[in-house]
C-alpha cells in the first residue's frame, strides 16, 4: 500500500517561513492535498491539487509537488498557524493520509 | 452557513453498537458524496467510509468492512454511520467530511467538528 511520510514536528520563528514535507514514491505524479487541524477544531483544507488555495485561505499558504516530495509552505508564520498538518493523496482508489506534522510557532 | 455537525458518539461496549449522525446545512447535500474519517488518540487521520450522493454506492476501509454501514437521508440532509461489533481500536474522533472527486483527485473540502467514540468495558 502507498505510504506518505511527514516529519513529526516543525518549528518556525514568528514571521518566518515554515516548510512541511510529505514524502511518497513518485508523489509528484499524484495530486496532493493539505489539511490543517487546530486543537479542538474541525480540520480545514488549506491546499488542494498540489498548490491551489480554497477561498478564505491566506496567500501565505502555498504548496509544491515534484519527484518524491510534496511541500506545504507557510510564509510569515503567525501564532494562529500552530496546528497539525496532514497531507493526503488518492492511490489505487484508496485515500491515504500522512501521519501529520505538528507546527510550532516560536 | 455551510457546516457539518456530528453527533452520536460516546462510550460503546466491545462487541456493541453505536450510530453516528452528521447533519449538513448551507449547501445542497444531495449533490455531494460524503465520507467518514477518524483519528485515534495519538494517531493520524484514517479514511473510514464514503457514500455516493444518491446513496447507491458505499465504500469502506478494510478495517471496518463488514462491521460498519454508512447511509444517508437526503430529505433530512443527514449522513449516518452504523457501527457494530465495536473493538477497542475503533476508539477515535470521527469526522464527517464532504468529498470532492474527479478521475485524478479525491479530497475533502468541508469537515465537521467530530464526535468522540470510546470503546471500553
Amino acid at each position: 500500500s502507498y505510504e506518505l511520510t511527514q516529519p513529526l514536528s516543525v518549528s518556525v520563528a514568528l514571521g518566518q517561513t515554515a516548510s512541511i514535507t510529505c514524502g511518497g514514491n513518485n508523489i509528484g505524479g499524484k495530486n496532493v492535498h493539505w489539511y490543517q487541524r487546530r486543537p479542538g477544531q474541525a480540520p480545514v483544507l488549506v491546499i488542494y491539487r498540489d498548490s491551489k488555495r480554497p477561498s478564505g485561505i491566506p496567500e501565505r499558504f502555498s504548496g509544491s509537488n515534484s519527484g518524491n516530495t510534496a511541500t506545504l509552505i507557510i510564509s510569515r508564520a503567525q501564532p494562529g498557524d500552530e496546528a497539525d498538518y496532514y497531507c493526503q493523496v488518492w492511490d489505487s482508489s484508496i485515500v491515504v493520509f500522512g501521519g501529520g506534522t505538528k507546527l510550532t510557532v516560536l | 452557513e455551510v457546516q457539518l455537525l456530528e453527533s452520536g458518539g460516546g462510550l460503546g461496549q466491545p462487541g456493541g453498537s453505536l450510530r453516528l449522525s452528521c447533519a449538513a446545512s448551507g449547501f445542497t447535500f444531495s449533490s455531494y458524496a460524503m465520507s467518514w474519517v477518524r483519528q485515534a488518540p495519538g494517531k493520524g487521520l484514517e479514511w473510514v467510509s464514503t457514500l455516493s450522493d444518491s446513496g447507491g454506492s458505499a465504500f469502506y476501509a478494510d478495517s471496518v468492512k463488514g462491521r460498519f454501514t454508512v447511509s444517508r437521508d437526503n430529505s433530512k440532509n443527514t449522513l449516518y454511520l452504523e457501527m457494530n461489533s465495536l473493538r477497542a481500536e475503533d476508539t477515535a474522533m470521527y469526522y464527517c467530511a464532504r468529498r470532492i472527486v474527479s478521475t485524478i483527485y479525491y479530497y475533502f473540502d468541508l469537515w465537521g467538528q467530530g464526535t468522540l467514540v470510546t470503546v471500553s468495558s
